[in-house]
């Protein structure tokens, strides 16, 4: 079955340093991306998704490229901030299912 | 609604209780979904109605869990003779039931109903 594997936590960073989750999938067909964000007490949102091969999603500095040969959808942004800290989940949805299948999310967590 | 509204936010329960847990989705969303978030295991899938076909129940974990969703709207989890493995916030979300224009289908979450068993 279909399958999401992100990397564990927590992601403990400084003010502006460069950041990257990283995250690889396990699908049958040709799966659309999305990253979902949570912040302390709140439930999920989406953040930036990608919907077909090399496609590149993009939202409030965060990137995340689709990469069918290496089966990734890696979390990256050039300078986090403190508001930044939340918890990150990587996720698929096959083209036949409208069930998404969730990794198990990655805490980040930005000191001043 | 203007958003996913879910209640109570906090429960806290004795072991052997039944709970009721309430999602109100956004209005117009055909689509509507139940996951469980415990600590460090990520979201579980529970269970997915869309418009009135029959849900999808593969998640749920026993019996003692089972969910209803009323004239397309509103949906309440009921979790019966509650145990202490059932801690977890449980989320709603809902989506349009159909594909964007991006071709992505498009989760919108409460803030979750955390259940504590005592």
């Amino acid at each position: 079955g279909d399958s999401v594997t992100q990397m564990e936590g927590p992601v403990t960073l400084s003010e502006e340093a460069c950041l990257t989750i990283n995250c690889t999938y396990t699908a049958t067909g040709y799966p659309s991306l999305f990253w979902y964000v949570q912040y302390p007490g709140e439930g999920l949102q989406l953040l930036l998704k990608a919907t077909k091969a090399d496609d590149k999603g993009s939202n409030k500095g965060f990137e995340a490229t689709y990469r069918k040969e290496t089966t990734s959808f890696h979390l990256e942004k050039g300078s986090v901030q403190v508001s930044d800290s939340a918890v990150y989940f990587c996720a698929l949805s096959e083209g036949g299912s409208y069930i998404p299948t969730f990794g198990r999310g990655t805490s980040l967590i930005v000191h001043p | 609604g203007a958003g996913v509204s879910q209640s109570p936010s906090n429960k806290v329960t004795e072991k052997g209780k039944d709970v009721e847990l309430r999602c109100d989705p956004i209005s117009g969303h055909t689509a509507l979904y139940w996951y469980r978030q415990s600590l460090g295991q990520g979201l579980e899938f529970l269970i997915y109605f869309q418009g009135n076909s029959a849900p999808d129940k593969s998640g749920l974990p026993s019996d003692r869990f089972s969910a209803e969703r009323t004239g397309g709207s509103v949906s309440t989890l009921t979790i019966q003779r509650t145990q202490q493995e059932d801690s977890a916030v449980y989320l709603c979300a809902s989506s349009p039931g159909r594909r964007g224009p991006s071709g992505a289908n498009v989760l919108t979450f409460g803030a979750g109903s955390r259940l504590t068993v005592l």
